[in-house]
């Protein structure tokens, strides 16, 4: 079935540090790619969105970018605050035959130290 | 003000007991939803619902039951509360279904002993 994988589980970095989230998925077709934050207490919430058009979104100083010959949709800031501090998932938008379900991936817990 | 609000915030209950978690929108959007968070699982979708009256499963429907008396209201039911639904929930709502952005309430952390 569909899958996006995230391998980092934890990620702790100073602030003014260089961020790169790694985020791989499989599915039979290109889809639309969402980062969703989290933060301490709170529910998740959009961060970006790409299509299959623009392969790149800028968000909030985060950018990501889609690379369907890797599969790949990777999520980078080039320097980070301690306000950044919260959960990553990556998720994938559905299937064509799967209705309204979003897939998450595991999260990446990012700690910034300040 | 919050447009997705739950609860309540955070509940503990015993094994076998009914647990009802509520959660309301003010984003006149028809589709909601309910997710669990477990460390290591990210969510993952219990039930959804894109009219009133009516709901269907997700990913992890067992043990669990929706309700969606009205577009604004949406109630995950545990009948016979058990050890491995402590966790915490979401509740979310969408314009669309699709790629829609989904907008998350604050959650509700359920233990249950």
């Amino acid at each position: 079935g569909d899958s996006v994988t995230q391998m980092q589980g934890q990620v702790t970095l100073s602030e003014d540090d260089f961020l790169f989230i790694n985020c791989t998925y499989s599915t039979t077709w290109y889809p639309t790619l969402f980062w969703y934050v989290q933060y301490p207490g709170e529910g998740p919430q959009l961060l970006l969105k790409v299509t299959t058009a623009n392969n790149k979104g800028i968000s909030r100083g985060f950018e990501a970018t889609y690379d369907k010959r890797t599969t790949s949709f990777h999520l980078q800031k080039a320097s980070v605050q301690e306000s950044d501090s919260a959960v990553y998932y990556c998720v994938l938008e559905p299937s064509p035959n799967m209705g309204y379900k979003l897939t998450f991936g595991t999260g990446t817990s990012l700690l910034v130290d300040p | 003000e919050a447009a997705v609000t739950q609860s309540p915030r955070s509940k503990v209950a015993v094994t076998g007991g009914k647990v009802t978690l509520s959660c309301h929108q003010t984003n006149n959007h028809d589709y909601m939803y309910w997710y669990r968070q477990d460390t290591g699982h990210g969510l993952r979708l219990i039930h959804y619902s894109y009219v009133a009256d009516s709901t269907e499963k997700g990913d992890i429907p067992d043990g669990y039951k929706a309700s969606r008396p009205s577009q604004e209201n949406f109630s995950l039911i545990l009948e016979l509360a058990s050890l491995s639904q402590t966790a915490v929930y979401f509740c979310a709502s969408s314009e669309e279904g699709g790629y829609a952005e989904q907008f998350f309430g604050p959650g509700t952390r359920l233990t249950v002993l």
